[in-house]
């Protein structure tokens, strides 16, 4: 099973802050990465796919990148409505597998 | 519009077997390139995938619960089934149907239902 790691697992940022997502996979996974944010009580959303491709109606102050194993998800300017659960997840190969989760909270 | 809904028991006793469904609509799971998965998320955890069923009935599981799942569709009801045998306190989550479609040679969840809580508890 190819591992997902992500960094940090919680974060404290304020409003206006530039936030910066790792996503690590224990083998390459080309660029079959996606990205998804989840807030308290709610679906996962999707947000980022092929690595760096916004899913259609998400902003563009969400932006992804990086291929083979190490991967980053950044939020240029974080928003009261952005405090949220962000996961990733590799689908170059089964088992689909999922990053920990980083918690993003308010400072 | 495209929707999924989780329906099942909120409360099973450990040994007993679960059977969730996804009822969707907004799309076919007869469309090439559609599949629908399960993946669940116990309280405060991380997200896990369970299994998947494609358009062309092919079908994956997790190798870790493999022996415990079945997947299946019913195409006409818009609907798909995950059975979960032998339950156990541990399996305590809340289980999410997704849709996951092809697009630009990538392979993505993209439209997810709003989550079943399952108890595991006698």
């Amino acid at each position: 099973d190819i591992q997902m790691t992500q960094s940090p697992s919680s974060l404290s940022a304020s409003v206006g802050d530039r936030v910066t997502i790792t996503c690590r996979a224990s083998q390459g996974i080309n660029n079959y990465l996606a990205w998804f944010q989840q807030k308290p009580g709610k679906a996962p959303k999707s947000l980022i796919y092929a690595a760096s491709s916004l899913q259609s109606g998400v902003p563009s102050k969400f932006s992804g990148s990086g291929s083979g194993t190490d991967f980053t998800l950044t939020i240029s300017s974080l928003q009261p409505e952005d405090f949220a659960t962000y996961y990733c997840q590799q689908y170059n190969s089964y088992p689909l597998t999922f990053g920990g989760g980083t918690k993003v909270e308010i400072k | 519009q495209i929707t999924l809904k989780e329906s099942g028991p909120s409360l099973v006793k450990p040994t007993q077997t679960l059977t969730l469904t996804c009822t969707f609509s907004g799309f076919s799971l007869s469309s090439s390139g559609v599949g629908v998965g399960w993946i669940r998320q116990p309280p405060g955890k991380a997200l896990e995938w369970l299994a998947l069923i494609y358009w062309d009935d092919d079908k994956r599981y997790s190798p870790s619960l493999k022996t415990s799942l079945t997947i299946t569709r019913d195409t006409s009801k818009n609907q798909v089934v995950l059975t979960m045998t032998n339950l156990d306190p541990v399996d305590t989550a809340t289980y999410y149907c997704a849709r996951r479609i092809y697009t630009y040679g990538q392979a993505i969840f993209d439209y997810w239902g709003q989550g079943t809580l399952v108890t595991v508890s006698s």
